[in-house]
């Protein structure tokens, strides 16, 4: 089955810094990588997405890339803001293949 | 706005205790996981069910553990006995469609076995 690592398990930045998540996979036939973002005592919401037919995908401040050949994709925040302070997932499902997530990533944005 | 809603919200019990905890999927939606979330572990996959089909449950302990999906709004996971190691928050998430999924979670059940 699928397996996926989530680097690092903490990352404390400066406010108006950018912070860096990297995840990979092991199945190849992996094609649906989403993160979700998790505040304090509330549920994962899912914050951006990407499909294995594209490489890198925006949304404001927050984007993803995706390296198909090396199994790995990343979270980009730009001028990071204090209410991005959360657990960040990555994941990574297939056809017929269940979502397996990353181990979580605690974001701490100092003002 | 649909939501999954999951019930109870907070449950607390003692060893050796039955446990079952509910979630009614948004409608339409014909995916469901069950997740179990602990400091250590983060998002662990318990079980997935596909049009109300058992697709993978090997993340679960099969000796004390059982999920169901009775009909297309209600799915329950069990724990029987429950143990201290049980506690947890457990969610439910639902989704639709094939791969590509956008999962929706719901609240979670904050489990304390004492």
């Amino acid at each position: 089955g699928e397996n996926v690592e989530q680097h690092p398990s903490t990352l404390s930045v400066q406010e108006g810094d950018s912070a860096v998540i990297k995840c990979t996979y092991s199945d190849s036939a992996s094609n649906y990588f989403p993160w979700y973002k998790q505040e304090l005592g509330k549920r994962p919401q899912l914050i951006i997405d990407i499909r294995s037919n594209v490489g890198e995908k925006k949304d404001q401040r927050i984007a993803v890339t995706l390296n198909k050949t090396a199994k790995h994709f990343s979270l980009h925040i730009t001028e990071t803001q204090p209410e991005d302070s959360a657990v960040y997932f990555c994941a990574a499902s297939s056809d017929n293949n269940d979502m397996r997530f990353g181990a979580g990533t605690r974001l701490t944005v100092k003002p | 706005d649909a939501r999954v809603t999951q019930t109870p919200r907070h449950k607390v019990t003692e060893m050796g205790q039955e446990v079952t905890m509910r979630c009614q999927p948004i409608l339409g939606h014909n995916t469901v996981f069950w997740y179990r979330q602990t400091m250590m572990q983060g998002l662990e996959l318990l079980a997935y069910f596909r049009n109300r089909a058992p697709l993978d449950d090997s993340g679960m302990p099969k000796d004390r553990f059982s999920a169901e999906m009775p009909d297309a709004t209600l799915a329950t996971l069990k724990i029987q006995p429950s143990e201290p190691r049980d506690s947890a928050v457990y969610f439910c998430a639902s989704g639709f469609g094939g791969y590509r999924e956008k999962l929706f979670f719901g609240s979670g059940t904050q489990l304390s076995v004492l």
